[in-house]
């Protein structure tokens, strides 16, 4: 059964620290793996999209990896700010269905001052 | 500006009676899909439609209906609501399926059936 499961599962830091998320997945064959921010009652919204060639991409203070030997990703943020503040959640695809992905339970950062 | 648009935001109603939310999307997109989100159990979902005339169940489908009848609409229809069906519900889209173009999501829809 394909999986995905992030940890921590809550996290809190203070403002301007560095923290790194885990997402590790049993999805099978891997098509890509995605990094989605999602405030409080919003609607999920894009970090990074990772293909099976690619190691690492960022997004300003947002840095993703993956790891396809292992199945695992990590995003990291750096500098955080009070804004950071939200659920972030792993997404992985499989090669062999378009419709369906995999979603994590998502990862809560709170940012502190 | 590309969005997708789902109405209404905010939703009671009483159980058995009828309610459809629309969502919407001005990016032609072929596939779009519909999640709840329920504390603690993340984003599962219910529907998904790989173009017009096609859709497939989710992982969560029972209770719910789609239809697929234009490329730009998705709307999710609850024919008998129950109190089980509460929870907070997400449209999105994407360029195809597969996930690697992203998807992009609607703002929310907040369901309370009384």
């Amino acid at each position: 059964k394909n999986q995905v499961e992030q940890s921590p599962q809550s996290l809190i830091i203070l403002e301007g620290k560095n923290c790194t998320l885990q997402c590790n997945y049993t999805v099978s064959p891997f098509s890509n793996l995605r990094w989605y921010k999602q405030d409080t009652g919003r609607g999920p919204v894009s970090l990074t999209i990772m293909t099976f060639s690619e190691n690492t991409k960022s997004n300003g203070r947002y840095t993703a990896t993956l790891d396809a030997d292992t199945k695992q990703s990590s995003l990291h943020i750096t500098a955080s700010q009070l804004s950071d503040s939200a659920s972030y959640i792993c997404v992985v695809s499989a090669n062999t269905n378009a419709g369906k992905s995999t979603f994590g339970d998502g990862t809560t950062l709170t940012v502190k001052p | 500006e590309a969005q997708v648009t789902q109405n209404p935001r905010y939703l009671i109603t009483v159980t058995g009676k009828k309610l459809t939310v629309t969502c919407s999307q001005n990016m032609n997109h072929e596939y779009m899909s519909w999640y709840r989100q329920d504390p603690g159990l993340g984003l599962r979902q219910i529907y998904y439609s790989m173009n017009v005339e096609v859709t497939d169940k989710g992982d969560v489908p029972e209770g719910y209906k789609v239809s697929r009848k234009e490329k730009r609409n998705f709307p999710l229809i609850l024919e008998s609501p129950s109190p089980n069906q509460t929870s907070l519900y997400f449209c999105a889209s994407s360029f195809r399926g597969f996930g690697g173009y992203g998807y992009t999501f609607g703002s929310g829809t907040r369901l309370t059936v009384v």
